[in-house]
């Protein structure tokens, strides 16, 4: 069976204290990853989607990688408007449908 | 607003009532998704559109809930007879051709 887990299940750092997220998937044929984040009560908001393994993409303060069997999130110099759930999400089955890791929370202090 | 949009955010609900969210998505997407979400946990799949056809249902997806997507453009998701088990974020998201999903804001359901 598909699945995505996610670790550490929650990280609270110091503002300007870099880290990174794990997103490890066992999924035969991967067509793509997918990081989100949400903040409380509201919808997940898009961030990137990696293909292959090796891709990097970076977003302000933070850089997704892909290898083929995890992904990391990297959060560098992290401010308190950082805090959020990250999702990954891995499209598997027969019609490609996302499946969802159960997310890490993310508490940056001031 | 070119965004997913949910309707109604929130609903509290008696055990036993019947309760309907409705899902605009982005207009040129044609694939439309119903997740579900409790606390702690990631969305997890309940069902998919590609336009109008219904193509897959999870086995959460109870005969108490049925979703419709008529004309493949808004979609409903029913739920009869709700349970307390049935509290949760119903999320709906739409995508192209399968690539990544857009999500709305969410419906968020209390059932006392």
């Amino acid at each position: 069976e598909d699945q995505v887990t996610q670790s550490p299940e929650a990280l609270r750092l110091q503002e300007g204290e870099s880290s990174s997220l794990n997103c490890s998937y066992t999924v035969s044929g991967l067509r793509g990853l997918f990081w989100y984040r949400q903040d409380p009560g509201k919808g997940p908001e898009f961030l990137f989607t990696l293909y292959s393994a090796g891709e990097e993409k970076e977003k302000e303060r933070l850089k997704a990688t892909l290898t083929k069997k995890e992904s990391f999130l990297h959060i560098t110099a992290p401010k308190p408007e950082d805090s959020a759930t990250y999702l990954c999400a891995v499209p598997s089955g027969g019609s490609y449908i996302p499946t969802f890791g159960r997310g890490t929370s993310l508490i940056v202090h001031p | 607003d070119t965004g997913v949009s949910q309707n109604p955010r929130h609903k509290i609900t008696k055990r036993g009532q019947n309760v309907t969210f409705r899902c605009d998505p982005i207009s040129e997407h044609n694939r439309l998704y119903w997740y579900r979400q409790t606390l702690g946990q990631g969305p997890e799949f309940l069902t998919y559109f590609q336009n109008e056809a219904q193509l897959e249902k999870s086995r959460l997806l109870s005969d108490r809930f049925s979703a419709e997507r008529p004309k493949g453009s808004f979609s409903t998701l029913e739920i009869q007879r709700t349970e307390q088990g049935d509290s949760a974020m119903y999320l709906c998201a739409s995508s192209l051709a399968g690539l990544e999903l857009f999500f709305g804001e969410g419906s968020r359901l209390t059932v006392l």
